[in-house]
């Protein structure tokens, strides 16, 4: 079994609608983290949790809002729907009690949502 | 602004070159990483590093704080690594990836 698993891997939504995004992981890390991947412009933060009881902003959070319900588990809502949130959302996992300084990412396989 | 820059864009080589990807930073690091991505798009990490030379297969990875500037190079290429390769500073910078295709 994949060790950060992401729900749902493709969503068709229409503009207005609040949708959610999930993200699971089995690797017991405290750092959790939600991208989104533009073509052209590469990785955004748009949010990061470094334990349950911290939640940071990224570059690009207008819009969007997180919740971290347990170690395991980081959500991404977004409140109302706009066609430029279509992109490609990755969530990430990392621990550096585990990987030192280097602090290693780990990705799961990303969601597809697409805003009409 | 953009504080990870990647050269080239796009890249195609004939299997067996050498290839060289680069990536110029502007921000304080505690560590560089580089990601493959392949076409069914997931992301896996291939290197972090804070100085000198990492090396994984065919795969080298160097970085000179000094020059703010890294490369990944793929000695001996072959079609399976095809794929977008990115760099990152910390987890919160991105470069936007050079596209590797290797022709047979």
């Amino acid at each position: 079994d994949a060790d950060v698993t992401q729900t749902p891997r493709n969503r068709i939504t229409k503009t207005g609608k609040r949708i959610m995004l999930e993200c699971s992981q089995t690797k017991g890390h405290d750092r959790m983290y939600w991208y989104r991947q533009d073509p052209g412009l590469g990785l955004r933060l748009i949010y990061y949790s470094f334990d349950v009881k911290d939640i940071n902003k990224g570059e690009i959070s207008d819009g969007y809002s997180v919740s971290r319900q347990a170690q395991a588990k980081f959500s991404l809502s977004l409140e109302s729907a706009i066609p430029n949130q279509t992109a490609l959302y990755f969530c990430a996992t990392s621990d550096p009690r585990t990987s030192g300084t280097y602090n290693e990412q780990f990705f799961g396989p990303g969601t597809r949502l697409t805003v009409l | 602004k953009n504080e990870v820059e990647q050269s080239p864009q796009n890249l195609t080589a004939q299997e067996g070159e050498f290839i060289t990807i680069n990536c110029s930073y502007s921000v304080g690091i505690s560590a560089l990483h580089w990601l493959q991505q392949h076409p069914g798009g997931g992301i896996v990490s291939l290197f972090m590093l804070s100085s000198g030379k990492k090396k994984h297969g065919r795969l080298i990875a160097t970085i000179n704080i000094q020059e703010k500037h890294s490369s990944l190079h793929i000695t001996a290429s072959h079609p399976r690594d095809s794929a977008v390769y990115i760099c990152a500073v910390n987890q919160f910078y991105f470069g936007t990836g050079t596209s590797l295709t290797v022709i047979p």
